[in-house]
């Protein structure tokens, strides 16, 4: 198993863009995750998914931003009509329910977010 | 709700020296608590996890830390620390049931020198 992968590594687009990250995340693992980082800051929280279904979306993910998981495996993340403050570092992270309960999450490397 | 306050967001310690980042928590139940590292252009990964069993836990690399419920903290040591050793830690939380969100601090970032 290669991990958690997601592409593209970087993006740079210019404002009003739409732009489409994919995260590819363990094939065994049923639980995805997005988080946003921004500099200094730890990883913010943005959706979940327990195989297809998306169970709970953050505050911070306005009407913009989608999350799919189309049959359980990959999922996307599309931030439409980009701003100049959704510049950030965007984290997959994926996790299966381990025997003592403990959501134990495996990262991606990130793909981050430059908008002009 | 859940959360988590690392107390000072840069430490500097010198190679073989002891390494202390403190993490304080706040949670209505009990939690599952974890110190995730990331070294830089790498993703996150996990250092260790506290889930109910012995209240000091160790992890890779020889870092521990100790799951204290009187004073809400799971403080991250190591004896001695080595150049290696760089990098942010992250002390994040989440429920214990059906906890699926897991909640991060602001990360300390720990610098070794020579």
């Amino acid at each position: 198993d290669t991990g958690v992968s997601q592409n593209p590594r970087h993006k740079i687009t210019k404002r009003g863009q739409n732009v489409t990250f994919r995260c590819d995340p363990i094939s065994e693992h049923n639980r995805l995750y997005w988080y946003r980082q921004t500099l200094g800051q730890g990883p913010e929280f943005l959706t979940y998914f327990q195989n297809e279904a998306q169970l709970e979306k953050s505050r911070l993910l306005s009407d913009r931003f989608s999350a799919e998981r189309p049959k359980g495996s990959f999922s996307t993340l599309e931030i439409q009509r980009t701003e100049q403050g959704d510049s950030a570092m965007y984290l997959c992270a994926s996790s299966s329910q381990g025997a003592a309960g403990a959501n134990v999450l495996t990262f991606g490397a990130g793909s981050r977010l430059t908008v002009l | 709700a859940q959360s988590v306050t690392q107390l000072g967001s840069h430490v500097s310690v010198s190679e073989g020296a002891l390494v202390l980042l403190r993490c304080n928590y706040s949670s209505s139940v009990p939690p599952y608590l974890f110190w995730y590292v990331q070294y830089p252009n790498q993703g996150l990964q996990l250092l260790l996890k506290y889930t109910s069993a012995a209240t000091l836990v160790k992890g890779i690399n020889g870092f521990e830390a100790e799951f204290k419920k009187s004073e809400t903290s799971f403080h991250l040591t190591k004896p001695s620390a080595h150049m290696s050793d760089a990098a942010e830690y992250f002390c994040a939380v989440s429920e214990r049931a059906g906890g699926f969100k897991t909640i991060f601090g602001a990360g300390t970032r720990l610098f070794v020198k020579a």
